[in-house]
């Protein structure tokens, strides 16, 4: 149990299907990620939240949307996804310092499947 | 934009030490190196991190070489737990960590 928690753990979506990952974070942190990783590829960072400001999107295509409330919750809107989305999607929180990341705390992963 | 090269994968004996070692030879005066690894099917998880120091903690110690060019992780006295991919990830500004391919360590009985 690390403090970061995913839903769902598991999802089977259409390509024309909307549907949302959560995330929440139970250790104060002032940052949230969203990472991806596909099968035989390295973990690919998405969005970067400090603050509840975005701060990166590394060249995400627009059919995926986050979403960042608060400092404890970030969301994943996915829409009309292709079959190539599917993959694990990581959430971490850190508590970023001056300089330097900090300690990542990752979630256990939302496993998507795009038919 | 990984800026770390690591070997795809090593062996080591259980109750020995296993070093994996990371070239960095790019790396910035103010960045840091981590250190994760991860275990099928579960998010990666922090083992530690450093600038310039050798580091030590609970799980393992970091050695840093003194022109920052490369560093080398150590597990003192592996188990079969320490069987993962491990990432060696030089961070290129804060909240940026790029993980890339990773060591795939294996502990063998």
């Amino acid at each position: 149990e690390t403090g970061v928690t995913q839903t769902p753990r598991h999802l089977v979506m259409g390509m024309t299907n909307k549907k949302s990952l959560k995330c929440e974070q139970h250790l104060g942190h002032n940052a949230m990620y969203w990472y991806k990783q596909s099968a035989k590829k390295p973990l690919e960072l998405m969005f970067v939240y400090n603050f509840k400001e975005q701060t990166e999107n590394n060249s995400v295509p627009s059919r995926f949307s986050p979403e960042c409330p608060n400092s404890s919750h970030l969301f994943l809107h996915l829409h009309t996804l292709q079959p190539e989305d599917s993959a694990l999607y990581l959430c971490a929180s850190s508590q970023t310092g001056t300089g330097e990341t900090g300690e990542l705390f990752f979630g256990e992963g939302s496993r998507l499947t795009v038919l | 934009d990984a800026k770390t090269t690591q070997p795809p994968s090593m062996d080591c004996a259980e109750g020995r030490a296993a070093n994996l070692p990371c070239n960095h030879s790019t790396i910035s005066g103010n960045e840091y190196v981590y250190w994760y690894r991860q275990i099928h099917s579960q998010g990666p998880q922090y083992i530690i991190h450093g600038l310039k120091n050798n580091e030590t903690n609970e799980m393992a110690s970091l050695i840093i070489t003194e022109d920052r060019k490369s560093s080398t992780l150590i597990l003192p006295h592996a188990t079969l737990r320490d069987t993962a991919v491990y990432y060696c990830i030089v961070e290129t500004g804060a909240n940026n960590l790029f993980f890339g391919t990773g060591t795939r360590l294996t502990v063998i009985p």
